[in-house]
């Protein structure tokens, strides 16, 4: 089986602009969440959707967005880039929302602005 | 709100030695406890968890943790380290439902030298 795929796999964008993130997670898995990694630091949560639905946010700016498709693949929005937004942004999938919930990571999507 | 410390940033092992990393967390009830690994450029891979039970869990690769809730600590241990151990390894904790998302400590760095 598949497991979670992102794309893109690098992405080097300037300041200001915008930028899309696109991620599919297990088959069956109904729950994405988005984590931020800065170089040197662990994962930070951005987001976190079911069927669809935001059912978290972590303390994130308006300008990083999300939503979920009906079939359960996200996308992950971020406007007017900041140098500070460089990071490696991971997407994971699981099958609730159960704290026990083991959540599946993907590979990630390098972002470097410029 | 719930919050994990891993003391050591950076350790060095020998190949066939033995390994332990810490991992300290604030919570005020029983938490979900994780240990992840990381290799360089890649995402996240889950090594054990542990939400109720046994409080020794036993994950993959050889490794094992102890939840220990007198000293809210969650350690990862092997008894002997292989070279493609090196990695950087993380530990999270994560709590109930409704938009759950895993604080991560900042991780520590796994060298293994032969």
């Amino acid at each position: 089986d598949a497991g979670v795929t992102q794309s893109p796999t690098h992405l080097i964008k300037t300041r200001g602009q915008h930028v899309t993130l696109r991620c599919s997670p297990i088959s069956g898995h109904k729950s994405v969440s988005w984590y931020q990694q800065v170089l040197g630091q662990g994962p930070q949560f951005i987001f976190q959707y079911y069927e669809k639905e935001e059912r978290g946010r972590g303390n994130f700016p308006d300008r990083f967005s999300a939503r979920q498709f009906p079939n359960y693949s996200s996308e992950l929005n971020v406007n007017a880039l900041l140098l500070g937004d460089s990071a490696l942004y991971l997407c994971a999938s699981t099958f609730g929302t159960s704290g026990g919930d083991t959540q599946y990571f993907g590979p990630g999507t390098r972002l470097t602005v410029l | 709100a719930q919050s994990v410390t891993q003391p050591d940033i950076h350790i060095t092992v020998s190949e066939g030695a033995s390994l332990e990393l810490r991992c300290n967390y604030s919570y005020g009830a029983t938490p979900y406890l994780f240990w992840y690994v990381q290799s360089p450029g890649q995402g996240l891979q889950l090594l054990l968890k542990y939400f109720s039970g046994d409080t020794l869990v036993q994950g993959i690769k050889g490794f094992e943790a102890e939840f220990k809730r007198s000293q809210s600590s969650f350690n990862l241990r092997k008894p002997s380290v292989h070279w493609s151990d090196a990695a950087e390894y993380f530990c999270a904790v994560g709590a109930g439902n409704s938009g759950y998302a895993l604080n991560f400590g900042k991780g520590t760095s796994l060298l293994v030298t032969p």
